[in-house]
């Protein structure tokens, strides 16, 4: 059982709907990241939260919208997005630097 | 250059074989280093920080070579459990504790 908790675990959407992915820590970690891996590509960092603030944003575009409401929730809200977009899209959290990373579960995202 | 790099194998090796991985990445002031596994469609998980005295867990060793910006996994007696790719993970020196990732080395252990 992981301590942090991705929902849902696979989404297919269009390019025009609009949807949240949502991940959740009982960990006590001051950090949050989302991570999207795609085939036969290391791991992209997206985002990176610290005390429910963003403290990076890794060039990511304007249709992937993350959102930090307590150290414990982390969401990304979709929107408009593109084939390519499609993913695995995974949440870590971390006590902060020099830590590693526990991940969720990720989601499997599909754009058809 | 990228910033961990990684032979992406796959290292195919018989039961009780042992086996090494190596990694290498640019910023000289990275200040932590892991080895996370990650078998096929599930998250990635750690499986040991990697100290600067080299540690050991197990049939796992992992050393790490500062001067050359070198990091190195050993896997002894291997087992058909141990199937999996192995990423290379680097902490970039910034205070959001942000981790970089190697591609990952794929190893298939045969009987």
């Amino acid at each position: 059982e992981t301590g942090v908790t991705q929902t849902p675990r696979h989404l297919v959407m269009g390019m025009t709907n609009k949807k949240s992915l949502k991940c959740e820590q009982h960990l006590g970690h001051n950090a949050m990241y989302w991570y999207k891996q795609s085939a036969k590509k290391p791991l992209e960092l997206m985002f990176v939260y610290n005390f429910k603030e963003q403290t990076e944003n890794n060039s990511v575009p304007s249709r992937f919208s993350p959102e930090c409401p307590n150290s414990s929730h982390l969401f990304l809200h979709l929107h408009t997005l593109q084939p390519e977009d499609s993913a695995l899209y995974l949440c870590a959290s971390s006590r902060g630097q020099n830590y590693g990373y526990t991940f969720g579960s990720g989601t499997r995202l599909t754009v058809v | 250059r990228k910033e961990v790099e990684q032979d992406p194998g796959p290292f195919n090796v018989p039961e009780g074989a042992t086996v090494a991985f190596n990694c290498t990445y640019s910023n000289s002031a990275s200040q932590s280093f892991f080895w996370y596994r990650q078998d096929c469609r599930k998250e990635p998980k750690l499986l040991m920080s990697v100290y600067s005295s080299g540690n050991e867990d197990g049939r796992f060793t992992a050393q790490l070579n500062r001067a050359s910006q070198y990091i190195s996994l050993l896997i002894r007696d291997s087992k058909l459990s141990d199937s999996a790719t192995y990423l290379c993970v680097v902490n970039m020196a910034s205070n959001t504790g942000k981790l970089i990732f190697g591609q990952g080395t794929t190893l298939q252990v045969k009987p």
